[in-house]
């Protein structure tokens, strides 16, 4: 059974800083990732997909790695603003084509 | 396009009563999913339709909770009867088909006192 972890839970850093948050899958066997944030009371939103066969993706200042064969992605986000709070989440997509939820990463970007 | 159209937004009930959650997908896509989000369990599959067929429904909790599809622009989600741990926040998704890129919608926060 796929299980999708995210570390860290919760991160607090000051306005500017590079960050990186991680998601990390059991089963290598993936047809996609996709990442979200999720504002308090919001639904999710779209950041960026990242297809099997690619090892990276970028959209302005956000850009997702894949390693399939480590089980692994990041989220890496440039020069962080107060409006990058949220939740991230991510899913992969696997041999079942459901999307299998981590458990997120609650960030914080202080100013 | 609205995106993925959820209603009602808010639902409070009492227990027993019968529930239906909506979704309207965007228009154009072929598979629809519905999530139930919680702060415990976090997101969990509850079932998941391609062109209007349910393929998988292993994560609807019991025989209370059904979802019919009935064309491509619409699904619903019933429960019946109710129970205070059904409270959570309902969220319909769909994409294009397979292995592309999903969207949600704001969910439906559902109460049962």
């Amino acid at each position: 059974k796929q299980e999708v972890t995210q570390i860290p839970a919760a991160l607090s850093v000051p306005e500017g800083e590079n960050l990186v948050l991680n998601c990390s899958f059991t089963d290598s066997a993936i047809y996609n990732l996709q990442w979200f944030r999720q504002d308090p009371g919001k639904g999710l939103t779209s950041l960026l997909l990242i297809q099997s066969s690619q090892r990276e993706q970028t959209s302005g200042r956000l850009n997702a790695s894949l390693d399939k064969s480590s089980g692994r992605s990041t989220l890496y986000i440039a020069a962080s603003q107060p409006g990058d709070s949220a939740t991230y989440l991510c899913a992969v997509i696997d041999n079942t084509d459901k999307l299998i939820f981590g458990t997120g990463t609650r960030l914080q970007v202080f100013p | 396009d609205a995106g993925v159209i959820q209603s009602p937004r808010h639902e409070v009930t009492e227990m027993g009563q019968e529930v239906t959650l909506r979704c309207k997908p965007i228009s154009g896509h072929n598979s629809l999913f519905w999530y139930r989000q919680t702060m415990m369990r976090g997101l969990e599959l509850l079932i998941y339709f391609n062109n209007n067929v349910p393929i998988d429904d292993s994560g609807m909790p019991e025989d209370r909770f059904s979802a019919k599809m009935p064309n491509a622009s619409f699904s619903t989600l019933k429960i019946q009867p109710s129970e205070p741990r059904d409270s959570a926040v309902y969220f319909c998704a769909s994409r294009p088909t397979v292995n592309t890129e999903a969207f949600f919608g704001q969910g439906t926060r559902l109460t049962v006192v």
